[in-house]
């Protein structure tokens, strides 16, 4: 399964535009990338998802270029409700049954005022 | 629409006991995952139920065994508990595909906060 590198931690400010890259060098044809926020003593939560090009949720933008090593989460104007743990994960599911989860450690976003 | 339930929230065990966490996947849902949590550190995928049956295993000992029954719902058994027990074990559902690629994210639980004294 691919393995993902991320920052480990972010700052910033309230109202600013964050974006969070994720390295995923050895993706595979039939992965997806994921993204999760986890809160403290909180299950991870889904936040966007994609195979290529641009996705865009309520929350969320996914950008991810044409050959999918990286992708890059982009969260408009931050509150600081949305100070967590950021993960990226890359998988896929093949015949029938959901391929298991591998979690790197994540990017904990900071939010100050 | 009911997300992923787990059962209890808190649990506190000694060295050496045996402890069964449970888990109601989202409506809809059939298949379940479980993961265990350290404090800091990402979850870490034990193992996966789908049909009733064990699907995929990640690198936990034969003291962790599950079971998935017909409503879908799923328990996660651990023996012979040791100190490094001690984390949230989170439980995912997503739903399988149709024998062809499925890109259904799982969907997890809050946990259960295991603690070993």
């Amino acid at each position: 399964l691919a393995k993902t590198t991320q920052p480990i931690s972010m700052d910033s400010y309230e109202g600013q535009e964050v974006n969070i890259t994720c390295s995923h060098n050895n993706i595979a044809t039939n992965d997806y990338i994921t993204w999760y926020q986890q809160f403290p003593s909180q299950g991870p939560r889904f936040i966007i998802q994609g195979y290529k090009t641009k996705v865009t949720n309520e929350v969320a933008s996914l950008f991810i270029p044409a050959d999918r090593k990286s992708s890059t989460l982009s969260l408009p104007r931050v509150s600081l409700s949305d100070t967590a743990v950021y993960y990226c994960l890359v998988g896929g599911t093949y015949g029938g049954a959901t391929n298991k989860l591998i979690f790197g450690t994540g990017t904990l976003l900071a939010v100050q005022p | 629409d009911a997300g992923v339930t787990q059962s209890p929230t808190h649990l506190i065990k000694t060295r050496g006991q045996q402890v069964t966490l449970r888990c109601s996947p989202k409506s809809g849902h059939d298949t379940v995952s479980w993961y265990q949590q350290a404090l800091g550190q990402g979850p870490q995928f034990i193992f996966q139920y789908y049909e009733e049956e064990e699907r995929q295993r990640g690198n936990f000992p034969d003291r962790f065994s599950g079971h998935q029954f017909p409503n879908y719902s799923s328990e996660l058994n651990v023996n012979a508990l040791l100190l490094g027990d001690s984390a949230l074990y989170l439980c995912a559902s997503s739903a399988a595909g149709q024998g062809g690629w499925s890109n259904q994210p799982q969907h997890f639980g809050d946990g259960t906060r295991l603690s070993i004294l």
